[in-house]
């Protein structure tokens, strides 16, 4: 099983500041990794799929990059409704596998 | 609109049984991979099974492989999700998520149900 890890484990910024966030693979995925956003309360959201491509009607402001077992979601500028939990995922094999999330919360 | 409904879910005793469901809309159920992915309270996301449009295709995390068994109905546009032996540690909100190509079965998932509670506790 692939292990990814997420870094920090919490973010605390201020609306209108930029965050970088961190996924790890514990063995080569090669682009085979997306980013998910999870608010409170709702189910998550599909943002980023193969490494750097935005999902359907995801805002400019949010990439990603990577590839192999480093990769970095980055949010230009925070929005009030970015605020909360940013989980990375794998699709390279069987099982599917999550990281623990990043929770970017108010400074 | 691509809609995914899940149901079943409730408070069991270990050792039970509980059979969840998911019925989808707005797009071509019969055509797509599907999965289920639990979130324990407070906890992050942990996949728990997938299968190919034609059922081919059928896995499952080493936790619950054994006593889990999905399938699906694709002329009732439904997944399920047959759970057997339950254990306290399966006590999570299950959503539905549907794999957002047709092309292979382990991928992304685009689309998420809103959950259904299952809560293991004597």
């Amino acid at each position: 099983e692939i292990v990814l890890t997420q870094s920090p484990a919490t973010l605390s910024l201020s609306p209108g500041e930029g965050a970088t966030l961190s996924c790890r693979a514990s063995q080569s995925v090669s682009d085979y990794l997306a980013w998910y956003q999870q608010i409170p309360g709702q189910a998550p959201r599909l943002l980023i799929y193969d490494a750097s491509n935005r999902a359907t009607g995801i805002p400019p402001r949010f990439s990603g990059s990577g590839s192999g077992t480093d990769f970095t979601l980055t949010i230009s500028r925070l929005e009030p409704e970015d605020f909360a939990v940013y989980y990375c995922q794998q699709r390279s094999t069987w099982p599917a596998t999550f990281g623990p999330g990043t929770k970017v919360d108010i400074k | 609109e691509v809609q995914l409904v899940e149901s079943g879910g409730g408070l069991v005793q270990p050792g039970t049984s509980l059979r969840l469901s998911c019925t989808a809309s707005g797009f071509a159920f019969e055509d797509y991979g599907m999965h289920w992915v639990r979130q324990a309270p407070g906890k992050g996301l942990e996949w728990v099974s997938g299968i190919s449009w034609t059922s081919a295709t059928i896995a499952y995390v080493d936790s619950v492989k054994g006593r889990f068994t999905v399938s699906r109905d694709n002329a009732k546009n439904s997944l399920y999700l047959q759970m057997n032996n339950l254990r306290a540690d399966d006590t999570a909100l299950y959503y539905c998520a549907k794999s957002d190509t047709t092309v292979r079965t382990l991928s992304w998932f685009d689309t998420w149900g809103q959950g259904t509670l299952v809560t293991v506790s004597s």
